[in-house]
């Protein structure tokens, strides 16, 4: 099956600071998602992002499907941005793999004031 | 639209005991799935639904996992016997379309089996 690889695993930014999260896939999508899930365990859509570039506030993501990575950016972090960033994939080429999303490890993100 | 719906948010039951997980997916969505997080795998699906009909079962853990989809608005999943190791949050999501669509999870039941 297709392998999602986040990168960074860990990361602690001082309130203010930016970053950069990436994915990794093995194999073409039909669709990307970010994910991020707050200390409340509540998963929330950031991004429907298959390919190009997109902005909401403070975060962007752009993904280059013919590279197979995407990235999402954190700009001038919040102490309310601390969470888990999970990236999910849907493989393109498989049909017993449609509608099956196959999550990253993720990328625990703490913001400290 | 109040988005998807999961009871009970959180669910504790001794072992042996039959738990079932409740799910109401987004109105007009027809793709309907049930996902289990865990430290140690991550997050899995465990099944899916197309229309109500079981599409994809190959994540559910065992036979004593079973779910079902009577109606477009309304789904379960049942552990029978639960087991401490099925201990996890469980996650119900859903979308329009399998394809170029995005999924919309509800905010997860957290079962611990005792």
């Amino acid at each position: 099956g297709i392998q999602v690889e986040q990168s960074p695993p860990d990361l602690i930014l001082q309130e203010g600071a930016n970053s950069t999260l990436r994915c990794n896939f093995s194999d073409s999508v039909n669709n990307l998602q970010w994910f991020h899930q707050n200390p409340w365990g509540q998963l929330i859509n950031l991004f429907y992002i298959p390919s190009g570039t997109k902005q909401n506030g403070r975060l962007s993501a752009t993904t280059v499907a013919t590279e197979r990575y995407s990235l999402l950016y954190i700009s001038s972090s919040q102490t309310t941005d601390s969470g888990v960033y999970f990236c999910a994939v849907e493989p393109l080429y498989f049909s017993d793999s449609w509608g099956k999303f196959q999550f990253g490890a993720g990328t625990q993100v703490v913001v400290t004031p | 639209d109040a988005g998807v719906i999961q009871s009970p948010r959180h669910e504790v039951t001794e072992m042996g005991q039959e738990v079932t997980l409740r799910c109401k997916p987004i109105s007009g969505h027809d793709y309907l799935f049930w996902y289990r997080q865990t430290m140690m795998r991550g997050l899995e699906l465990l099944i899916y639904f197309n229309n109500n009909v079981p599409i994809d079962d190959s994540g559910m853990p065992e036979d004593r996992f079973s779910a079902k989809m009577p109606n477009a608005s309304f789904s379960t999943l049942k552990i029978q016997p639960s087991e401490p190791r099925d201990s996890a949050v469980y996650f119900c999501a859903s979308s329009w379309g399998h394809q170029n669509t995005e999924a919309f999870f509800g905010q997860g039941t957290r079962l611990t089996v005792v």
